[in-house]
């Protein structure tokens, strides 16, 4: 989608290294998403934010973190990938909470930790 | 501990005839339901959603039903075209809550 640019779109990464995904909106949406998306399991939250500096943790937030210093870039950190971190990683924003909303999702980071 | 499940992983129909889509949720406190679509290599996209105050809405050939005494939405689409053909994501949530649990998905194929 336009509005929203995830990158990389793929990463190959040893493990215990730390890894950085990023998400980028041009449409000024209050609210942004990391969710992955494994077999089986469909897609998880992992972190939201509502805001700048704003941000609450997911159903799967252990070994992540995140951070959103403006409006339009929301980072995603692996602090010490692990293989069960191999996921499409998928970030999401929208104007409001879910009520009333869909979700505009990103294209996706493919990870694979090796 | 799965909040969303379809049972279906895959569902194949002819081209015309008429696709349904199916959901189960356990937690009673999901009011607000969304259907997603996607295709390969690309990000979900949101398609219909209903909320807990209806049973069902429409838009175009896309219909959700809502039954909530059996925790149950489905999704009808008729007629089936082959570009519908696609994984389809059932999510719900709570009122004001940003945790949007999804389904596993069901890959629907609609043969010409």
């Amino acid at each position: 989608d336009a509005g929203i640019t995830q990158s990389p779109r793929h990463k190959v990464t040893e493990t215990g290294t730390p890894v950085t995904l990023r998400c980028h909106q041009t449409e000024n949406h209050r609210y942004m998403y990391w969710y992955r998306q494994d077999p089986g399991h469909g897609l998880r939250l992992i972190h939201y934010s509502y805001g700048v500096k704003d941000t609450d943790k997911g159903e799967v937030s252990d070994g992540y973190s995140v951070s959103r210093s403006k409006t339009e870039d929301f980072l995603l950190t692996l602090e010490s990938a692990t293989s069960s971190q191999t996921s499409v990683y998928f970030c999401a924003i929208s104007p409001g909470t879910v009520w009333g909303y869909g979700y505009t999702f990103g294209s996706g980071t493919r990870l694979t930790v090796v | 501990d799965q909040q969303v499940k379809q049972n279906s992983p895959s569902l194949s129909v002819q081209e015309g005839r008429i696709s349904i889509l199916n959901c189960d949720y356990t937690n009673s406190m999901f009011d607000y339901f969304l259907w997603y679509k996607k295709y390969p290599a690309e990000g979900p996209t949101f398609l219909i959603s209903i909320s807990s105050i209806k049973d069902k809405n429409e838009d175009g050939r896309f219909t959700v039903f809502l039954n909530k005494s059996a925790k149950h939405l489905s999704l009808h689409i008729v007629p089936s075209q082959p570009g519908d053909s696609a994984v389809y994501f059932c999510a719900a949530s709570m009122y004001n809550n940003n945790d949007m649990r999804f389904g596993a998905g069901t890959r629907l194929t609609v043969k010409p």
